[in-house]
């Protein structure tokens, strides 16, 4: 079965300060990656994803995330943050094949709170 | 274009009413999927559609929870004799057919059992 681990659930930083938040996934199989984010008060949000070629993946916003196969990890990073990323992250995965299982399994998300 | 809209946007019922939460999905769209969101459960998957295909209805908490989706496209989430533990924020999303493809996900519905 797939699962998804965020170890961080509650992140506090100042603005302008450098973000990497922890995503490591099980899985026996080839995987998507996503990284969606979810406003106070609005709807989850595509940030970036992976699907094949460069690990390195650039979303919107400045962020990007690295996709390490030999951890199974999917980390996201910013090297500054605003006050307007407060918000709640989730890390999600699928299955890579139409065969595999195509819904979404979704870590606990993080929390991360910009203070200006 | 418009994106996946859900209807009601909140909907609070007593403990043992039926309620019916609807999905708009992208048109064009061939996948939908329900997800719910929960404070203790975070986000889980419900139930999928794909075309014509059988649902995958393996993330169904319990024979209380049904979906369906007519003519390929609106679909419908019944939760049958609601119980308080069901209180959550009822997400859709949907998709093109491709394995590489997004999911683009509703506003939710956000449901209270009191």
């Amino acid at each position: 079965a797939q699962s998804v681990s965020q170890h961080n659930h509650h992140v506090i930083l100042s603005e302008a300060a450098s973000l990497e938040l922890g995503c490591n996934y099980s899985y026996g199989g080839t995987v998507n990656l996503f990284w969606y984010v979810q406003y106070p008060g609005q709807h989850l949000q595509l940030l970036l994803k992976y699907f094949s070629g460069d690990p390195l993946v650039k979303g919107i916003k400045g962020f990007e995330a690295e996709f390490i196969k030999s951890k199974f990890s999917f980390n996201l990073r910013k090297p500054s943050v605003q006050w307007s990323d407060t918000a709640e992250y989730f890390c999600a995965v699928n299955a890579a094949v139409s065969t595999g299982r195509r819904a979404l399994t979704f870590g606990s998300g993080t929390r991360l709170q910009v203070q200006p | 274009g418009a994106g996946v809209s859900q209807s009601p946007s909140n909907k609070v019922t007593e403990k043992g009413k039926d309620v019916e939460l609807r999905c708009d999905p992208i048109s064009g769209h061939t996948a939908l999927y329900w997800y719910r969101q929960s404070l203790g459960q975070g986000l889980e998957f419900l139930i999928y559609f794909q075309g014509n295909s059988a649902p995958d209805k393996s993330g169904l908490p319990s024979d209380r929870f049904s979906a369906e989706r007519t003519g390929g496209s609106v679909s419908t989430l019944t939760i049958q004799r609601t119980q308080q533990e069901d209180s959550a924020v009822y997400l859709c999303a949907s998709s093109p057919a491709g394995v590489t493809d997004t999911q683009y996900f509703g506003p939710g519905t956000r449901l209270t059992v009191l």
